[in-house]
């Protein structure tokens, strides 16, 4: 039982490259999300997704696509990525509305710098 | 979308001493999360709670919802112990979203 596993765990790229950020989780849960974490700032939710084939944006969106690939995986985009897009970004899976249960759980993060 | 204000931001303390982390909210909610980011990054989940109390191992966790208040208390603390605390409150009630607060960042001295 792995929980959480994001790949990379760091990455760098210029600007206007392109990378895709991976999640998967191994828990069942319906909901997933992506928050990014920059310094003296809270996590920030870019995007979610409540259930297989359904996602709604976030806080911070512009920039991102996200692809909620089957219930295991949910993946974010970078199509022309930008310095300002340089931050911490964090997976999270949860079992949303299920009362004492109702955990998220993270993944470790990808350190992405975009110079 | 709810605003979330956590203090103090920065909290040194020495080992043994009671803790306690406060976080306010502006929009009614249905619960309130507690987590601990460890200093290597990773992220936990310590409580989920929607009124009243609720105790793990040393943590103590209250919430007011009238008054749109919760605590996080830490009895007997630890080096261990030291890492940034977080909370996070729905975006309105019922809202599976979460605002997050940014964090106190606890160190315990031995």
């Amino acid at each position: 039982n792995a929980g959480v596993t994001q790949t990379p765990k760091f990455q760098v790229l210029k600007t206007g490259q392109s990378m895709t950020l991976q999640c998967a989780q191994d828990m069942n849960h319906n909901s997933m999300y992506w928050y990014r974490q920059d310094p003296g700032m809270g996590l920030r939710l870019i995007y979610y997704s409540a259930s297989e084939g359904t996602t709604d944006k976030g806080e911070v969106p512009n920039g991102y696509n996200v692809s909620r690939l089957n219930k295991r995986e949910f993946s974010l985009r970078l199509e022309s990525a930008a310095p300002s897009q340089t931050s911490v970004y964090f997976c999270a899976s949860r079992l949303y509305g299920t009362g004492s249960t109702d955990t998220q759980y993270f993944g470790p993060g990808t350190r992405l710098t975009v110079l | 979308k709810n605003e979330v204000e956590q203090s103090p931001q920065n909290l040194t303390a020495q080992e043994g001493e009671f803790i306690t982390i406060n976080c306010s909210y502006s929009v009614g909610i249905s619960a309130l999360h507690w987590l601990q980011q460890h200093p290597g990054g990773g992220i936990v989940s310590l409580f989920m709670l929607s009124s009243g109390k609720k105790k793990h191992g040393r943590l103590i966790a209250t919430i007011n919802i009238q008054e749109k208040h919760s605590s996080l208390h830490i009895t007997a603390s630890h080096p261990r112990d030291s890492a940034v605390y977080i909370c996070a409150a729905p975006y309105n009630f019922g809202n599976e979203k979460l605002t997050f607060g940014t964090g106190t960042r606890l160190t315990i001295i031995p």
